[in-house]
């Protein structure tokens, strides 16, 4: 099946510094994914659609400007969490489909668990 | 926004033992899917049914749709350890999104 390969696994750092996430598709092309934000024992929220070539969708109340999201290929989309606080620490997930594929399903990244001291 | 609410929040169960989640929706679907995550990692794609479709069935899993209800439910036949996780389903709107439900945390006693 499709994979999508999503690293750091984990990241610590202190706050104010910035995080990138990486999201690639290994066997597959995807013009657009997704980045989910998940904290412990809740679901994931949808933070944006990263359209490759062009700017990406944000969900109401995700800021912009702090998670910078740049979709340069078909098959890597990045999170850049900028000026990281405490508030930001949460478990991040990409998830991307196969635009060669009629199939609906979403296949995701193992996650980021992002923690800001 | 979350589109799905799931019930049981939280399901203990024995090995052997049937486990039923339900998940309800707001808005019109094209498709409905469930995915299971594992502690600290990502989601795995078990099952999706399209609004034409009433049920589904795959190995163990059993999917059923009521689109008058905007309900689904998610069947697991004779549960396993292995199967303890946590369940989502996942709507499709419109728009090209997928929206997840609150999720249902299964745990499975051997």
């Amino acid at each position: 099946g499709a994979v999508v390969s999503q690293h750091p696994s984990w990241v610590i750092c202190k706050s104010g510094t910035s995080v990138k996430i990486e999201c690639r598709s290994l066997d597959f092309q995807a013009t657009t994914m997704f980045w989910y934000r998940q904290f412990p024992k809740q679901s994931l929220m949808l933070m944006a659609t990263s359209n490759e070539g062009s700017k990406a969708t944000y969900e109401q109340g995700v800021e912009k400007d702090k998670f910078l999201i740049n979709h340069a290929s078909l098959t890597l989309s990045t999170l850049t969490v900028t000026s990281a606080h405490p508030e930001d620490s949460s478990f991040y997930i990409c998830s991307a489909r196969d635009i060669h594929s009629t199939n609906e399903k979403l296949f995701f990244g193992s996650g980021t668990q992002l923690s800001v001291l | 926004s979350q589109q799905g609410e799931e019930d049981p929040q939280a399901l203990s169960i024995q090995e052997g033992e049937n486990a039923t989640m339900n998940c309800s929706y707001k808005t019109s679907i094209n498709n409905l899917q469930w995915y299971r995550q594992n502690s600290g990692r990502g989601l795995v794609h078990l099952i999706l049914i399209r609004s034409n479709e009433r049920e589904k069935h795959s190995g163990r899993l059993r999917v059923t749709l009521d689109t008058s209800k905007k309900s689904s439910s998610l069947l697991i036949t004779a549960s396993r350890a292995a199967d303890t996780a946590s369940y989502f389903c996942a709507t499709d709107p419109g728009g090209f999104k997928t929206i997840f439900g609150a999720g249902t945390r299964l745990f499975v006693k051997a």
